[in-house]
């Protein structure tokens, strides 16, 4: 069963606005932590902003900030102002208890974002 | 700081032959993982080792395996290689936990082909 769903292969935004794009997950446990990564075109894998499953208020990083909406397992990424760097591939992740203490992480299958001029 | 490292960085692979990514990271951290990276499936975690000494197989296992050689090394081995296992191979590596800073660290990827 897919734990990370993006359900958005594509978007495009102007230069200037907001996007947002969207995650939902699927966990029973109620410890967990989400991620979202950037994937530009160079391939390197950088992370953007956390969001624990018993944080109160929604995580913010710049011009990054994370809708976490748990009763309804979603944790969209905001993007506010828009520039052309923001072009690339986004992935949510989340990281949930395994075995033993340990917790593993996965992702959903990405969001390739293109932002126009 | 270096990292994650990973190497090599490409690789062509004739069916049947046998090869293995090195994966070393310089944080202390715990985990460490191995995905592969393939066109409209995003990340899909290989084998995960939550500490020196212990594996587990992620959602794709099948044709892989893996040795925590130390804290610092994760490698994994092709014993046979497949056409179905050319992707894009990334190491990553995180603190122990949850919370803060126990984001995962990723390496620059291993573009693998097989022939």
């Amino acid at each position: 069963a897919q734990k990370i769903t993006q359900t958005q292969p594509g978007m495009f935004v102007q230069e200037k606005e907001a996007v947002t794009l969207d995650c939902t997950y699927d966990t029973s446990d109620p410890s967990y932590g989400l991620f979202w990564y950037k994937q530009p075109s160079s391939g390197e894998m950088i992370f953007l902003i956390y969001q624990g499953s018993y944080d109160q208020q929604n995580a913010t990083e710049g011009r990054y900030s994370l809708n976490f909406q748990k009763a309804r397992k979603s944790a969209n990424l905001v993007i506010s102002a828009s520039q052309l760097g923001d072009s690339a591939m986004y992935f949510c992740a989340m990281r949930e208890p395994w075995m033993d203490s340990s917790y593993k992480l996965i992702f959903g299958s990405g969001t390739r974002l293109l932002v126009r001029p | 700081n270096a990292g994650v490292t990973q190497t090599p960085k490409f690789q062509v692979l004739k069916t049947g032959q046998s090869m293995t990514l090195q994966c070393a990271q310089d944080m202390n951290h715990n985990s460490m993982y191995w995905y592969r990276q393939d066109p409209g499936m995003g990340l899909r975690l290989i084998y995960y080792s939550a500490s020196e000494g212990t594996t587990d197989k992620g959602e794709v296992p099948n044709g892989y395996n893996v040795s925590r050689l130390n804290k610092r090394e994760f490698s994994l081995r092709l014993e046979s290689a497949a056409p179905s296992q050319t992707s894009v191979y990334f190491c990553a590596s995180s603190a122990r936990g949850q919370g803060v800073n126990t984001e995962a660290f990723f390496g620059q990827g291993t573009r693998l082909t097989v022939v």
